[in-house]
């Protein structure tokens, strides 16, 4: 079955640890994005990819990082520079349109 | 950017009733698209609307896409312990086609 594969579920980090979040696809979708969801925030997006070797910020970028080497690959590194960086992370995909979630990565700084 | 308003942040309703949700905009919209949120999961895509004035139902779930192109509802009938989740209402904007998000309406449903 076709589908968004975000890992690990939860993770852990100490304070001024870079930590890299994953997120495969095998829906041949061109477009990825990560999102950062906060209670009573809503979904708030931090970069995304419309095609291999391209993506751009968004409206929260500051403090993370992102790569687009493979179609299926869009990796999320959050990083030291990130003060604030517990949250539920969303990674989705999309043709046309129509997006499709992961089940996110619950990050929490210990 | 353009934003999405949901209100209230939070619903109870009783095991059996309808509830009704609506997302506004000061811009006008040319889809808009409802997704739900259970604990710990992504959204889920319930019901995409394309065309003002739309009225597209899923089982017990029947949304409306506005006429003014700034507004969209959500209702839910005959509601049951597993509607419970976050409902967002969600629009393209921008060249990209980004999807904006409203903040969410979390509903509780008690037995």
């Amino acid at each position: 079955d076709g589908g968004i594969t975000q890992s690990p579920k939860y993770l852990f980090r100490k304070e001024g640890q870079n930590v890299t979040l994953s997120c495969e696809q095998n829906l041949n979708h061109d477009a990825m994005y990560w999102y950062r969801q906060d209670p009573g925030q809503g979904l708030r997006l931090i970069y995304y990819s419309q095609i291999v070797n391209d993506f751009q910020k968004g409206d929260i970028a500051e403090g993370y990082s992102v790569s687009r080497e493979k179609k299926e690959s869009f990796p999320l590194t959050v990083t030291s520079a990130q003060k604030n960086p517990t949250a539920f992370y969303l990674c989705a995909s999309s043709i046309y349109g129509g997006y499709t979630f992961g089940s996110g990565t619950r990050l929490t700084v210990v | 950017g353009q934003q999405l308003n949901q209100s209230p942040q939070s619903m109870f309703i009783q095991e059996g009733e309808d509830v009704s949700m609506n997302c506004t905009s000061s811009s006008i919209f040319n889809t808009w698209l409802w997704y739900k949120q259970e604990p710990g999961e992504g959204p889920v895509l319930l019901i995409a609307l394309y065309k003002a004035g739309e009225l597209t139902s899923n089982g017990r779930l029947t949304a409306q896409f506005g006429i003014t192109r700034k507004d969209s509802f959500l209702n839910i009938s005959a509601s049951i312990p597993s509607d419970v989740g976050i409902y967002f209402c969600a629009g393209p904007t921008g060249a990209n086609s980004k999807l904006t998000f409203g903040k969410g309406i979390t509903l509780s449903v008690r037995p």
